[in-house]
């Protein structure tokens, strides 16, 4: 799977838009991007994943570059419950199922 | 829907014994479960894979016969920590995919073991 890369901390005050931001150059034609967090002594959540498309459900947004070589995660109204560790993966799709590869993420902080 | 549960949520045990955790996927059917561990401050780490039925695959640099992991059934996977030492305190999560969307894996909450 290829590699991401991640700034590791970002602040973003309450109400606003949070825009956690992830490269992943290498990636290749049939890798998704996959996004993922962890709040504090919890399990992780998944919250979104794309290929090429843009994509939106209820917790977020994911915007892909055109070359798919870096995207940003958008939770469009930050609350205090969203202060947690933000993990951007690239992996195939395969038919069955494999671990993931978590790097360090992105602590994002949401200041009241 | 999709809820992964983990038993016990934190322990504490002595050195030399043996600790198990159950993971269970309480209203959807795991053909595949993960576990995975996460030292202080740092990021998950994978240590093995467990496919309902048959032996586990393990990562590299974990030793599977400290790490037993048990999936009887489509709902459980257990893992046994055998004969833990201090250096095995961690956070220990697992995951499970559904047979149907292999897309996702939900995680359960973790268990914190404390060896002393």
């Amino acid at each position: 799977d290829a590699k991401t890369t991640q700034p590791p901390s970002m602040d973003c005050a309450e109400g606003r838009a949070a825009n956690l931001p992830c490269n992943h150059s290498t990636i290749s034609g049939n890798e998704y991007v996959y996004w993922y967090r962890q709040i504090h002594s919890q399990g992780p959540q998944y919250i979104i994943h794309g290929l090429k498309n843009n994509e939106t459900n209820e917790m977020a947004s994911l915007i892909i570059t055109e070359d798919r070589k870096s995207s940003t995660l958008i939770l469009p109204h930050a609350t205090l419950r969203d202060t947690a560790v933000y993990y951007c993966i690239v992996r195939v799709l395969r038919g069955g199922a494999d671990g993931l590869t978590f790097g360090k993420g992105t602590h994002l902080i949401i200041q009241p | 829907g999709a809820v992964v549960s983990q038993h016990p949520s934190w322990v504490i045990c002595k050195s030399g014994t043996s600790v198990k955790i159950e993971c269970r996927s309480l209203d959807f059917q795991a053909t595949t479960m993960f576990w995975y561990r996460q030292f202080p401050k740092q990021s998950l780490m994978l240590m093995a894979t467990s496919n309902e039925g048959s032996k586990a695959t393990y990562e590299q640099g974990v030793e599977k016969d400290k790490f037993l992991i048990n999936h009887a059934s489509l709902t459980l996977s257990t893992l046994t920590v055998t004969s833990a030492h201090p250096e095995d305190s961690s956070f220990y999560i697992c995951s499970a995919s559904r047979q149907i969307n292999y897309n996702e894996q939900f995680f359960g909450p973790g268990t914190r073991l404390t060896v002393l």
